[in-house]
């Protein structure tokens, strides 16, 4: 069962562009929603992380949605930039007993192209 | 700080082997969980061991075991390889296992069965 549905699978964005990319859960005991990075031979790297208490947040040129009556978050990477041509991840964490463990989308692969 | 380490970075193995991968956290971190990456079925959480207790579990046979030292290193062991064992292996560690905590990823261990 996919806990958490991430899409689209692959997007391609002018440089300059808005990059969106949403992600849905089901899992309402989930309380945590980070967003990570990968390049090709890295491992994920965290890039901006939400609290369903709160409904957005901003760091430098990506931004947190989140709707917590639609259990739905998304990803703006605005001025997008060649160098964040990587595949990106939605994941959810749970409450108390579960909290180490992340629960990924299937992943974002973002091309920006000049 | 040093990165979370993985050793070895690649590895080619047979069906019915088994293998021992390894895991050094970030200095100072006692939580290090375990996830197996595959193009099929993403990311998906192995389990996670802290302060040398195995805290949490994912979904996976058997044959997928870990253990965790008293310095927090962590090893993971695969016993009668498959051939759907080829996949990404990635180790996280974090400083305890709070909602918020970040986990920081290594650069995963490449196995490939033959």
């Amino acid at each position: 069962q996919q806990q958490v549905k991430q899409s689209p699978q692959s997007l391609i964005v002018q440089k300059g562009g808005i990059s969106i990319i949403n992600c849905a859960y089901e899992n309402t005991a989930f309380d945590y929603f980070p967003w990570y990075q990968q390049f090709p031979g890295k491992g994920p790297a965290l890039l901006i992380a939400i609290r369903p208490d709160v409904s957005e947040k901003k760091e430098g040129r990506f931004t947190i949605s989140f709707n917590k009556s639609a259990k739905q978050f998304s990803l703006h990477i605005m001025d997008s930039q060649p160098g964040d041509s990587a595949t990106y991840f939605c994941a959810a964490r749970g409450a108390a007993g579960t909290a180490s463990k992340l629960t990924f989308g299937t992943g974002t692969r973002l091309q920006v192209t000049l | 700080k040093a990165g979370v380490t993985q050793t070895p970075r690649y590895l080619i193995k047979t069906r019915g082997q088994q293998v021992t991968l390894s895991c050094s956290p970030i200095s100072g971190h006692r939580s290090v969980s375990w996830y197996q990456q595959t193009p099929g079925q993403g990311l998906q959480f192995l389990f996670e061991y802290f302060s040398e207790t195995q805290r949490n579990k994912g979904n996976f046979p058997g044959r997928f075991s870990g253990r965790q030292f008293s310095n927090s290193r962590s090893e993971m062991n695969v016993s009668t390889l498959e051939l759907g064992d080829s996949a990404l292996y990635l180790c996280a560690s974090s400083g305890s296992s709070g909602i918020t905590d970040t986990q920081y990823f290594g650069p995963g261990t490449r196995l490939t069965v033959l």
